[in-house]
């Protein structure tokens, strides 16, 4: 167990529709970052936050936006989906802003159908 | 950027040692991390090499060559349990994200 909690587990949606993913981060890490990864794929990096501050962005889309409140908790919103949005959607937090030591510590995921 | 090259498949029977390689390209390089991942289930981070040379960490070795830009993960003495998906991983230039490579899935049989 990572520590990292990751809110739902399975999601099962329609086209059109908008979702929101949630994740708490490990105690004590200021740092969260969502990946997607879709079948056969790599983790792609979406996006970074700190301490409630976007510091990365990597290829998401505009019909996806994040945010991470007070309490360090993040959620990603999805919406006007498409079925290629279908994919393990993953929160990984770490303590510090750069990762110096390459370590990230993943949630188990929320896999989101679009049907 | 970045882009990270790895084999997609590689098979090994029990008991036997693999490599599985990395070569990398990025405009800033920090170090080289290797993550695990088992079907469908978190990621998880086995190592980081952030110097040139081997790290041990039981069955597991980690390589890094900064002037080849490339990497490699040893295991050895393969169990069935390490039948996983394995992703080499950098830094991005800022060293705010993890850019990771498409992943090798390593079956292992008996």
């Amino acid at each position: 167990d990572s520590g990292v909690t990751q809110t739902p587990k399975h999601l099962i949606t329609a086209t059109g529709q908008r979702v929101t993913l949630r994740c708490s981060p490990r105690s004590g890490d200021l740092s969260v970052y969502w990946y997607q990864q879709s079948l056969d794929q790599g983790l792609q990096f979406l996006i970074h936050y700190y301490n409630g501050e976007e510091r990365a962005k990597g290829n998401i889309l505009e019909r996806f936006s994040a945010q991470q409140f007070p309490d360090l908790h993040s959620e990603l919103n999805l919406s006007s989906l498409e079925l290629g949005d279908s994919a393990l959607y993953f929160c990984a937090s770490s303590e510090t802003q750069g990762l110096l030591t390459g370590e990230l510590f993943f949630g188990e995921g929320s896999r989101l159908t679009v049907l | 950027g970045q882009s990270l090259e790895q084999p997609s498949e590689v098979t090994a029977v029990e008991g036997a040692i693999v490599q599985i390689n990395c070569t990398y390209q990025t405009s800033g390089f920090y170090g080289l991390s290797w993550y695990q991942q088992h079907d469908g289930g978190a990621p998880t981070f086995l190592s980081y090499n952030a110097l040139d040379g081997l790290e041990e960490t039981g069955r597991f070795s980690s390589f890094l060559s900064r002037s080849d830009s490339y990497g490699y993960l040893l295991l050895q003495e393969l169990q069935m349990k390490d039948s996983a998906s394995y992703f080499c991983a950098v830094l991005n230039q800022a060293g705010t994200a993890l850019i990771f490579g498409k992943g090798t899935t390593l079956s292992v049989s008996s």
